[in-house]
């Protein structure tokens, strides 16, 4: 079983607003992601880290910026909410394993509307 | 490249119904597979998982095997309920651009009528 959490659930907010969306995992994984979820359902990967310190751009560009101060706490921030924000986020992580395939573990989403 | 392509839904069945919901990829070198659900309102649960050829996956009474010869991973059940209502994701796992990246299909809706 995963432990893997995200805060909010669920976000109405303002055109303008600055939020953080928070994602903690307690299964000391080194591997963290963000995931933006589309109402068609498709994933496409927003934001990725290796270990503390570390942060890279996924496939789709995002406004969103990403930061890894702690092993378990990779937060997500948007400086200045807008409705093309609204989605459903995903947080994931998964277990370094060398030369193999790792598997990632996802949290329960936060369902975000930009009014 | 990498990808994953997985039936259209959405699926509807009546209860205690076969489930069948294929998943054929691309891929260069040896992903593991796996298969994701998504219920109502809530994130990807890891529903099962492969890693080589041959290799069947089971959980909660879905089972899929990972067929490298029709580069397929087909999820199947021989009896779903209500409960098994959901979004079902496939995806492939593969080292791209130097790191660990997970490939989704499009998902597919499965609706059970009791």
């Amino acid at each position: 079983e995963a432990d893997i959490y995200q805060t909010p659930r669920y976000l109405v907010i303002g055109t303008g607003k600055k939020i953080t969306l928070e994602c903690s995992q307690t299964m000391g994984h080194d591997k963290m992601y963000w995931y933006q979820q589309d109402p068609g359902m498709e994933l496409h990967l927003i934001h990725y880290s290796y270990g503390v310190n570390s942060t890279e751009k996924g496939d789709l560009s995002s406004e969103s910026t990403v930061s890894r101060i702690r092993t378990e706490h990779f937060p997500l921030t948007l400086e200045s909410a807008r409705p093309s924000h609204t989605s459903q986020y995903l947080c994931a992580s998964s277990e370094y394993q060398a030369g193999r395939q790792e598997t990632q573990y996802f949290g329960p989403g936060t369902r975000l509307l930009v009014l | 490249g990498n990808s994953v392509t997985q039936m259209e839904g959405p699926v509807t069945l009546s209860e205690e119904a076969f489930l069948t919901i294929n998943c054929t990829y691309t891929a260069t070198g040896y992903p593991s597979l796996f298969w994701y659900v998504q219920y109502p309102g809530e994130g990807l649960q890891l529903l099962l998982k492969a890693t080589k050829a041959d290799d069947k996956g089971s959980n909660k009474g879905f089972e899929a095997t990972y067929r490298k010869e029709t580069t397929s991973f087909h999820l199947e059940k021989g009896s779903v309920q209500v409960s098994d209502s959901a979004v079902y994701f496939c995806a492939l796992s593969a080292i791209s651009g130097g790191y660990n990246k997970l490939i989704f299909g499009a998902g597919t809706r499965l609706a059970v009528h009791p």
